[in-house]
């Protein structure tokens, strides 16, 4: 069964709009980490923000948000004021590190969102 | 610069060839993955690897072997490649807060 699950195949906005990318997971740890990725059109995969299962802070990094609903097992991705440069395909991941003892780190990935964003 | 690079970034190989896949990372991680990525299943995890001279199975190991020979290098070798290994594959290496570093990716054709 799938762990973590994006809904949104795709999606598509115009320049200067907000966009919200859904992600739910499933686990059963009390420890955990969430992350969003993006892989950019080049083929680079990005970092842009991490999420703490133990933390209550609004999670922000440039125009990058999260909005994280624990006990719903979501945590949403915002993009604020959308550009051409943002298209590409975002990647919710789940990471569990009690599966290795806490030595290791193992992230699973949800399927992906490739978004376009218009001129 | 790049902290992990992967070679070669395109690779065309005939079924039943062995393919190497090298990954180099100067972050300093004890922690190496491969990945590989197709349409409708996000990335998978092939190999994984916590330190020199480990290598462990991720989820799909079947067909694909590791080495890691040091803390900079990390291998994926495919044996004998067939074509539903072709894929594009990422190499990451991670920190202890789980946050991973991903190279350029592999883009692997088997004919």
């Amino acid at each position: 069964a799938q762990k973590v699950i994006q809904v949104w195949s795709t999606a598509s906005r115009q320049e200067g709009e907000e966009l919200t990318l859904d992600c739910s997971y499933e686990t059963s740890q009390v420890l955990y980490h969430l992350f969003w990725y993006k892989h950019l059109l080049s083929g680079e995969m990005v970092f842009l923000i991490r999420q703490m299962s133990s933390s209550t802070a609004k999670e922000r990094s440039g125009r990058y948000s999260v909005v994280f609903q624990k006990s719903l097992k979501s945590i949403s991705l915002v993009i604020s004021a959308l550009q051409p440069d943002d298209s590409g395909k975002y990647f919710c991941a789940l990471w569990e590190p009690r599966d290795y003892g806490g030595s290791g780190n193992k992230l699973i990935f949800g399927t992906g969102t490739l978004l376009s964003v218009k001129p | 610069e790049a902290a992990v690079t992967q070679s070669p970034r395109n690779k065309v190989a005939v079924t039943g060839g062995k393919v190497t896949l090298s990954c180099n990372q100067t972050n300093n991680h004890n922690n190496m993955y491969w990945y590989r990525q197709d349409t409708g299943h996000g990335l998978r995890l092939i190999h994984y690897s916590y330190g020199a001279g480990s290598t462990e199975k991720g989820d799909i190991p079947d067909g694909y072997k590791a080495s890691r020979p040091s803390q900079e290098n990390f291998s994926l070798i495919l044996e004998l490649a067939t074509p539903s290994q072709t894929s594009v594959y990422f190499c990451a290496s991670g920190d202890a807060r789980g946050e991973q570093y991903f190279g350029p990716g592999t883009r692997l054709t088997v004919l």
